[in-house]
């Protein structure tokens, strides 16, 4: 069974700083791209970066320069370094698997999400 | 970026109903389509990749047709567990973009 699990979450103010891990079971971690997605309050999901095998990391041009997307093979873990927050990075963010063909691609396996509430 | 525009926003059915779910791409995007829905507190779930490939263990009454800027997704017999709000995704260009859902509901 596959499991993906999102920690890290929380409340900071704006311009804070917080880090987001997943773990992921029951896949081939290293094998697959990996990827975060976000979810405000009421609104449709929303891409925020991708990484892929090689360690090639893609980015959402409203996160680029202030998120930093990471994996950690030996611990089959994804990371996400989100600096510089703003009120409009409140969401629930999603870890998920992302397969497809080659740079496209959908996504098949999603963790249960954690909350950023960016607010002073 | 590419957008995803769904109708209708809200949808109002019964259980045994038939319905049909548009999702509109601003540019083509080929065949490169997928839908997911998602129940309130869970994250979203896939159904159907490229515009008609029903995914593992998905029933039979969702079906998915279209291509290049139109896409529908139907959904045959809708039973209880399908009330939810469903997205759409294109996956064609680098930066994957969603549609704003559409929630099923209860008449």
């Amino acid at each position: 069974e596959v499991q993906v699990v999102e920690s890290g979450g929380g409340l900071t103010q704006p311009g804070g700083s917080l880090k987001l891990s997943c773990i992921v079971s029951g896949l081939t971690f290293s094998g697959s791209y990996m990827s975060w997605v976000r979810q405000a309050p009421g609104k449709g999901p929303e891409w925020v970066s991708v990484i892929y095998r090689s360690g090639n990391a893609y980015y959402a041009d409203s996160v680029k320069g202030r998120f930093t997307i990471s994996r950690d093979n030996s611990k089959n873990t994804l990371y996400l370094q989100m600096n510089s927050l703003r009120a409009d990075d409140t969401a629930v963010y999603y870890c998920a698997r992302a397969t497809g063909t080659g740079p496209l691609y959908f996504f098949d396996y999603w963790g249960q999400g954690t909350l950023v509430t960016v607010s002073s | 970026d590419i957008q995803m525009t769904q109708s209708p926003s809200t949808l109002s059915a019964s259980v045994g109903d038939r319905v049909t779910i548009t999702c509109r791409a601003s540019q083509s995007v080929s065949d490169w389509l997928a839908w997911y829905h998602q129940k309130p507190g869970k994250a979203p779930k896939l159904l159907i990749s490229k515009a008609s490939k029903l995914e593992s263990g998905v029933p039979s009454r969702f079906s998915g047709s279209g291509s290049g800027t139109e896409f529908t997704l139907t959904i045959d017999s809708l039973q209880p567990d399908d009330f939810a709000t469903y997205y759409c995704q294109q996956y064609d260009s680098f930066s994957v973009t969603f549609g704003q859902g559409t929630k099923v509901e209860l008449k």
